[in-house]
């Protein structure tokens, strides 16, 4: 009964290379996020969607592409991967897109060798 | 840019020790959460704290909020090693409808038994 579960938990692979991260919430909440947490832990929204919709793009490289089938769920792709896109890459939803708590996943560990 | 700054980074302390976390910005959030975070896991909300100078209680934990809604501080009393953790303080955008919260850079404790 895990609330926002993401997959794999960790991922070592090679630059260049092309990978997915997968995210899902049995919460019904209305609004999933993606954040990066840097070797110094501080924690950086990186996208917010809202009803499949996409509210928060920050500066991100366009590699990075998130995508949403549906409100419990939302995804991570990530093309050409590069050596600092190494980090722990967390996925997390909330009620509303206010300011409501957020619950987070437990967390995908990106390793690029 | 960061906007909150939390101090300290590290704190080691013995069990039964009383202490003291601050996040303290230039900027004025319309709420403030402190979230905790054990290794490999995402963060766990532990209170949100809304009206200036709010006082929260959570067991051993107190949580103020400013005045001015720029600052916050988590008090812990007779530390114990279930304590241990990452301790996050995440700011809401005053005004913002976006659900964009700012986290702090975290202080690692540590309590020893």
């Amino acid at each position: 009964d895990t609330a926002v579960s993401q997959t794999p938990k960790y991922l070592v692979t090679q630059m260049g290379n092309d990978k997915s991260i997968k995210c899902e919430q049995n919460l019904g909440h209305d609004t999933m996020y993606w954040y990066k947490q840097d070797s110094k832990k501080f924690l950086k929204i990186m996208f917010s969607y809202n009803n499949k919709e996409l509210i928060i793009n920050e500066t991100v490289p366009n590699r990075f592409s998130p995508k949403s089938p549906d409100k419990a769920h939302l995804n991570l792709h990530i093309n050409s991967l590069e050596l600092g896109d190494s980090a722990v890459y967390f996925c997390a939803s909330s009620q509303d897109q206010g300011i409501s708590p957020l619950h987070f996943g437990n967390g995908t560990r990106l390793t690029v060798t | 840019t960061q906007l909150l700054e939390q101090s300290p980074q590290f704190l080691s302390i013995q069990e039964g020790e009383n202490l003291t976390v601050y996040c303290n910005s230039s900027s004025v959030f319309s709420s403030l959460q402190w979230y905790r975070q054990e290794p490999g896991e995402g963060p766990v909300l532990l209170v949100t704290v809304v009206t200036g100078g709010e006082v929260k209680k959570l067991k051993r934990l107190t949580f103020q909020f400013g005045d001015a809604r720029k600052d916050s501080s988590l008090h812990i009393t007779a530390a114990q090693p279930g304590d241990t953790g990452l301790y996050l303080c995440a700011g809401a955008d005053r005004g913002s409808t976006l659900g964009r919260l700012y986290f702090g850079r975290g202080t690692q404790l540590t309590v020893w038994p």
